[in-house]
Formats: structure tokens, sequence, C-alpha cells
């Protein structure tokens, strides 16, 4: 079935940092990829997604890259701010009933 | 704000009590879907439903838990006997034709 492998924390970061949240996959065919953000006690919003093999999501400063031939859609930022702080998912849907499937997250926190 | 709103946002129950958490999704949306959140773990898949029509439920979704939506808008979850094991956050989620969820700030259960 389909799985997605995300890098585990948490992730600790200075303020202005780099950031990258390796995110692996394995699915039937070519899904649609996302990544979800959740700020503390609040439920998941989307943060970025991409449709197609090279496409690159973004939003906010986040970017990703839908990477087939790695079956990779790693989270990247290149200066991060205290109010990044949140738990990061990656997600995929199942093809057909579009139910989506979770890596665990990853707890990030910026610290100025 | 996604436009999917939970309530109760908040819900603390003895063992054994029964309880119902409601869900309103996006209104032009037709696919409501319900996960469940532990603590520290991406959110997991429990059912779904396509206008009122339920087509498909989890292993996790014991015969203790019963969803419904009667009219293809707003959407209950219902916990009967409720056990220690059922805390959790319960999050709601809808789809639509730009073939991304929408999820609902969550509904935080603890059985004591």
């Amino acid at each position: 079935g389909d799985s997605v492998t995300q890098m585990e924390g948490p992730v600790t970061l200075s303020e202005e940092a780099f950031l990258t949240i390796n995110c692996t996959y394995t699915a039937t065919g070519y899904p649609s990829l996302f990544w979800y953000v959740q700020y503390p006690g609040e439920g998941l919003q989307l943060l970025l997604k991409a449709t197609k093999a090279d496409d690159k999501g973004s939003n906010k400063g986040f970017e990703a890259t839908y990477r087939k031939e790695t079956t990779s859609f790693h989270l990247e930022k290149g200066s991060v701010q205290v109010s990044d702080s949140a738990v990061y998912f990656c997600a995929l849907p199942n093809f057909g009933n579009e139910k989506l499937t979770f890596g665990t997250g990853t707890r990030l926190t910026i610290i100025p | 704000d996604t436009g999917v709103s939970q309530n109760p946002r908040h819900k603390i129950t003895k063992r054994g009590q029964n309880v119902t958490f409601r869900c309103d999704p996006i209104s032009e949306h037709n696919r409501l879907y319900w996960y469940r959140q532990t603590l520290g773990q991406g959110p997991e898949f429990l059912t779904y439903f396509q206008n009122e029509a339920q087509l498909e439920k989890s292993r996790l979704l014991s015969d203790r838990f019963s969803a419904e939506r009667p009219k293809g808008s707003f959407s209950t979850l219902e916990i009967q006997r409720t056990e220690q094991g059922d805390s959790a956050m319960y999050l709601c989620a809808s789809w639509g034709l730009a073939e991304t969820q929408y999820f609902g700030p969550g509904t935080r259960l603890l059985v004591l």
C-alpha cells in the first residue's frame, strides 16, 4: 500500500537558518503530494502541493519539488522564522478515494 | 480559517460514556473525511462520505464508532462506550473540485 516516510524530529534551528525536511513516498502511479502544517492546538493547514512530476509547490517561503526518480518531496525554506515553529506532515492521496496517508510528522522549533 | 468547522473543540468524558462530534464542511464540497490523530503521530483515516453515502470505513473504526452524513452536508461521528484508548484528536476534512482536503480545527477527546 501507499506509504510516506518522513524525516524524524524534532528539529531545532536558529532563526534565519536553512530548513530541509525530508519526505519519501511509495505509491501506485504518480499521485499528488502535499505538505500540511499543524500549529499548536490547531488542525492541519495545507502548506503546499504538487500534482505531477517536476512540479514545484511553494507558499510562505517554503518550497518542495516532486521528484519522481527519487520518489521524494523534500520541504525547504531558505530563512526560517520563529513563527514557522509547528509540526509538518508530508501526505499523499490514495488513488480513487483520495484518502490521505500521512507521514509521522516533524516537529520544528525555531529559536530566536 | 479553512471554512471547515468542528464542534466541540474539546471533550472530556468518563470511560463508558457516549460522545458525538459534529463537522460542518465547506458547503459545495461533496466529500467529507474523518481522521484520528494520536499524540506524536500523523492523522489516520477513519471513514469518508460522498454526499450522504458512506463509501469506506477503516479497520480502525470499531463497532463502537458510527458516522453519518444524513443530508450530504454536516456529519456526525459517535463513539459509544468510550475507552481510554479513544483519547485522540478527531479531524474532519472536506474535499472538492480543487482536489485538496481542507481540515477543520479538530475535536480533542480525553477519556478518563
